[in-house]
């Protein structure tokens, strides 16, 4: 079946770049998304990429899909203790809406 | 504010005893979701609901029950619930059962405990 696979855990100093990367199955996603999960809360949407884009510039965020591969990246520019989260990439499952979610990469920033 | 509201936010319970989390939204959103988030695990789909009266088993019913008989709602059902269903639980919603630039948006999450 459709499956996503991240990597768990991620350390980076502050003021440096993060990337996360993801790979997927399924390749008939429409969108592939990144959202951010802050300790105690909910997921937040983050950004997203159309499965026809190479690449998505966001202010800090940089998104990488390289659809031969089925890889899809995250890069956080310049960052900050308050990008301390969990970020899952998630992708579209068919038309029943049903997203598929990565395991979740815990990325810690130290001062 | 638009968004999604779950409750209780927090809940130990023991097992066997009946439970209902509520999910609630305000968008007039046609697509409901109930995930559980285990660690290492990710989000697994529960159930999902398309539209009113039009539920679906995701890939881990097994234990669960859901409703909607109202499009605002989608509670979640544990008629009997065990030890192996204490996990962190987020009602999600979409505009429409298809891909959107929107994603999902989730609820703050039920955090159970079955003892």
């Amino acid at each position: 079946g459709e499956d996503v696979e991240q990597s768990l855990f991620l350390s980076v100093r502050e003021g440096d770049s993060s990337v996360i990367n993801c790979t997927y199955t399924d390749s008939s996603s429409t969108y592939l998304y990144w959202y951010k999960q802050e300790p105690g809360a909910g997921l937040q949407l983050l950004t997203y990429i159309f499965s026809n884009m190479d690449m998505k510039q966001d202010q800090r965020l940089t998104v990488l899909l390289n659809k031969k591969d089925k890889h899809l990246s995250l890069r956080i520019a310049d960052t900050q203790t308050g990008d301390s989260a969990i970020y899952f990439c998630a992708g579209g499952s068919g038309n029943t809406g049903k997203l598929i979610f990565g395991q979740g990469t815990t990325l810690q920033v130290k001062p | 504010e638009a968004q999604v509201t779950q409750n209780p936010r927090y809940l130990i319970t023991v097992t066997g005893k009946k439970l209902t989390v509520t999910c609630s939204q305000n968008m007039n959103h046609e697509y409901m979701s109930w995930y559980r988030q285990d660690p290492g695990l990710g989000l697994r789909q529960i159930y999902y609901s398309m539209n009113v009266e039009v539920t679906d088993k995701g890939d881990v019913p097994e234990g669960y029950k859901v409703s909607r008989k109202e499009k605002r709602n989608f509670p979640l059902i544990l008629e009997s619930p065990s030890p192996n269903q204490t996990s962190l639980y987020f009602c999600a919603s979409s505009l429409s059962p298809g891909p959107t630039i929107y994603g999902y948006t989730f609820g703050s999450g039920t955090r159970l405990t079955v003892v």
